[in-house]
């Protein structure tokens, strides 16, 4: 019954390679976000989706993109890894503008 | 551009006491602040939030507390359990959906 999902929880992939992250989330909510922790331990929003419209993009390289067949799924794929994708990604949701938001657990990826 | 940060990268406290966690923030546009508490490999968890009509907001052994002409921020924790050890982010956002996070404070409760 976990609220939000994200899988896989580990990725060790090679550079130039593509992959993708999933999420989904079970609460109903209407927003879904893409949040990367860099080493320096920062979260950064990468993207946020809106009822199936994209919100926001934080200069985010277009190599990344958020794509969400419905309300309930954000899905990350990111083409050409590179060295400094490596990051853990949290996915994330929230019901409305301004309300606190409901985390996964986050997948570490690692380009080699 | 780090919006809100959080210059204290670790805090020990003994159980029992007092545990304050402070933020500081940058953009004056901010309106709702929020703290979260991570564990180990988990996800961020919602703990406490403010608007900033308030500039307190209590949950039991939580408060958090809003300075707005400081743009400053605090969490304390009364009293601190050893359970409480996790890495605490502060987060503002400003009338949108892109909420801006500290980098964490470490928090360690030592029994």
């Amino acid at each position: 019954d976990t609220a939000v999902s994200q899988t896989p929880k580990y990725l060790v992939t090679q550079m130039g390679n593509d992959k993708s992250i999933k999420c989904e989330q079970n609460l109903g909510h209407d927003t879904m976000y893409w949040y990367k922790q860099d080493s320096k331990k920062f979260l950064k929003i990468m993207f946020s989706y809106n009822n199936k419209e994209l919100i926001i993009n934080e200069t985010v390289p277009n190599r990344f993109s958020p794509k969400s067949p419905d309300k309930a799924h954000l899905n990350l794929h990111i083409n050409s890894l590179e060295l400094g994708d490596s990051a853990v990604y949290f996915c994330a949701s929230s019901p409305t503008e301004n309300s606190p938001l409901h985390f996964g657990n986050g997948t570490r990826l690692t380009v080699t | 551009d780090q919006q809100v940060k959080q210059n204290s990268p670790s805090l020990s406290v003994q159980e029992g006491r007092i545990s304050i966690l402070n933020c500081d923030y940058t953009n004056s546009m901010f309106d709702y602040f929020l703290w979260y508490k991570k564990y180990p490999a988990e996800g961020p968890t919602f703990l406490i939030s403010i608007s900033s009509i308030k500039d307190k907001n209590e949950d039991g052994r939580f408060t958090v507390f809003l300075n707005k002409s400081a743009k400053h921020l605090s969490l304390h924790i009364v009293p601190s359990q050893p359970g409480d050890s996790a890495v605490y982010f502060c987060a503002a956002s400003a009338f949108s959906n892109d909420m801006r996070f500290g980098a964490g404070t470490r928090l360690t409760v030592k029994p």
